[in-house]
């Protein structure tokens, strides 16, 4: 199975602050890379697809990068809305598998 | 625009099978080029795991961690698809969603609100 690691597990931010959350494949998964939020008790929601597309209806401060084994998730002004868990997941192989999650914290 | 719902018992008793169902409306579940699959989260805000998928031509793709006790199976006529997992274990408590994979099997948007299954005696 492909490992998807991210970095920070945990974050604490301000309301306007400039997040990046990274996460990083075991081996080369192209593009094949994409970003979910998940707040409590719901269920994730897709940000971004194939590392850098942007869901319909998805801010535009929300914004995806990366290719082979690094990517990022970067929030440009965060707003109160956007305090949440974030995950990663992978669809390069079978089994897709997903980061353990950046839990995004109010400062 | 697709929705879909979970349903089917919230506890189960250890070395039964779990079987639960996914409904789902804003379109035909027989639709060329969809996949429908399911995952579950065993922590909340914790862990995703990819369960398997089913793709509109009765393909089937499961996570090899569980093959051996997994069904994922589509029902045309209720426009539903579901799960069985057998000779569950306490490991198998979470929330599972259902959800729908783009028509390359990619991403899973979207997503039904998931519903909690918990295995105890």
């Amino acid at each position: 199975d492909i490992q998807m690691t991210q970095s920070p597990s945990s974050l604490s931010a301000s309301v306007g602050d400039r997040v990046t959350i990274t996460c990083r494949a075991s081996q080369s998964i192209s593009r094949f890379l994409h970003w979910y939020q998940q707040k409590p008790g719901k269920a994730p929601k897709l940000l971004i697809y194939s590392a850098s597309s942007l869901r319909t209806g998805v801010p535009s401060r929300f914004s995806g990068s990366g290719s082979g084994t690094d990517f990022t998730l970067t929030i440009s002004s965060l707003q109160p809305e956007d305090f949440a868990t974030y995950f990663c997941q992978q669809s390069y192989s079978i089994p897709a598998t997903f980061g353990q999650g950046t839990n995004l914290e109010i400062k | 625009q697709l929705q879909l719902q979970e349903s089917g018992p919230g506890l189960v008793k250890p070395s039964e099978t779990l079987s639960l169902t996914c409904t789902v409306s804003g379109g035909s579940i027989s639709s060329s080029n969809y996949y429908w699959g399911w995952i579950r989260q065993q922590s909340p805000g914790k862990g995703l795991e990819w369960i398997g998928s089913i793709y509109y031509t009765g393909d089937t793709y499961y996570n090899p961690s569980l093959k051996s006790r997994v069904t994922i199976s589509v029902d045309t006529s209720k426009n539903q698809f579901s799960l069985k997992l057998t000779s569950v274990t306490a490991a198998d408590t979470a929330v599972y969603y259902c959800a729908t994979p783009d028509a390359s099997g990619n991403w899973f948007d979207p997503w039904g609100q998931g519903t909690l299954v918990t295995v105890s005696s």
